[in-house]
């Protein structure tokens, strides 16, 4: 089975600030990797899949990289709006999510 | 635009069944791959089954396997969760989700449903 990492598990970061979260795979997953941010009380949404392709729709200020093991996540300038637990998702064997990451403003 | 409705959560009994219905609209259904996810309350999300469009392909998680069931019927748009011997562990909402291809991304999710396995 494939497990994900994800760091950190929380972050309070200013609005403006840019924000990077990371995701490692436990064995080379190319660059099948899926970004979802969830907000309190919601259901989850797709932000970024194939690792680096924004979904439509979704904000520019979101981005991703990185392929085999290691992958990022950005937010280029948080927003209120943002506040949210952001999910990594490997879809190399299955599927398996990232444990999140809950970003918060200061 | 795209719907996804589910709905039969509500308390089960330990070891009795239930089953989960997502109703879809908007799109050709019988094109896409359809999954159930599911967090446990204050968790992470846990993904639990993928059928494909035509329902010859199934996969499950380890943590349902021999337990919870998959289908669909295209002809209503709707895909299924038959979940047989649930425990004290399937506690969650079970969210029904779209894949964007086959086994891919999941693009359109619904609004979940809760479970509750107690006696």
């Amino acid at each position: 089975d494939i497990q994900m990492t994800q760091s950190p598990s929380s972050l309070s970061a200013s609005v403006g600030d840019r924000v990077t979260i990371t995701c490692q795979a436990s064995q080379d997953i190319s660059n099948y990797l899926n970004w979802y941010q969830q907000r309190p009380g919601k259901a989850p949404k797709l932000l970024i899949y194939d690792a680096s392709t924004l979904e439509r729709g979704v904000p520019s200020r979101f981005s991703g990289s990185g392929s085999g093991t290691d992958f990022t996540f950005t937010i280029s300038s948080l927003q209120p709006e943002d506040i949210a637990t952001y999910y990594c998702q490997q879809y190399d064997n299955l599927f398996t999510f990232g444990p999140g990451t809950k970003v918060d403003i200061k | 635009q795209v719907q996804l409705v589910e709905s039969g959560g509500g308390v089960v009994q330990p070891g009795r069944s239930l089953r989960l219905s997502c109703a879809a609209s908007g799109f050709t259904f019988s094109n896409y791959g359809m999954h159930w996810v599911r967090q446990a309350p204050g968790k992470g999300l846990e993904w639990v089954a993928v059928i494909s469009y035509d329902g010859s392909n199934k996969y499950y998680a380890d943590s349902v396997k021999g337990r919870f069931t998959i289908s669909r019927d295209n002809s209503k748009k709707t895909v299924y969760l038959q979940m047989n011997s649930p425990g004290v562990a399937d506690t969650a909402v079970y969210y029904c989700a779209k894949d964007r291809k086959q086994i891919a991304s999941l693009d359109y999710w619904g609004q979940g449903t809760l479970v509750t396995v107690s006696s």
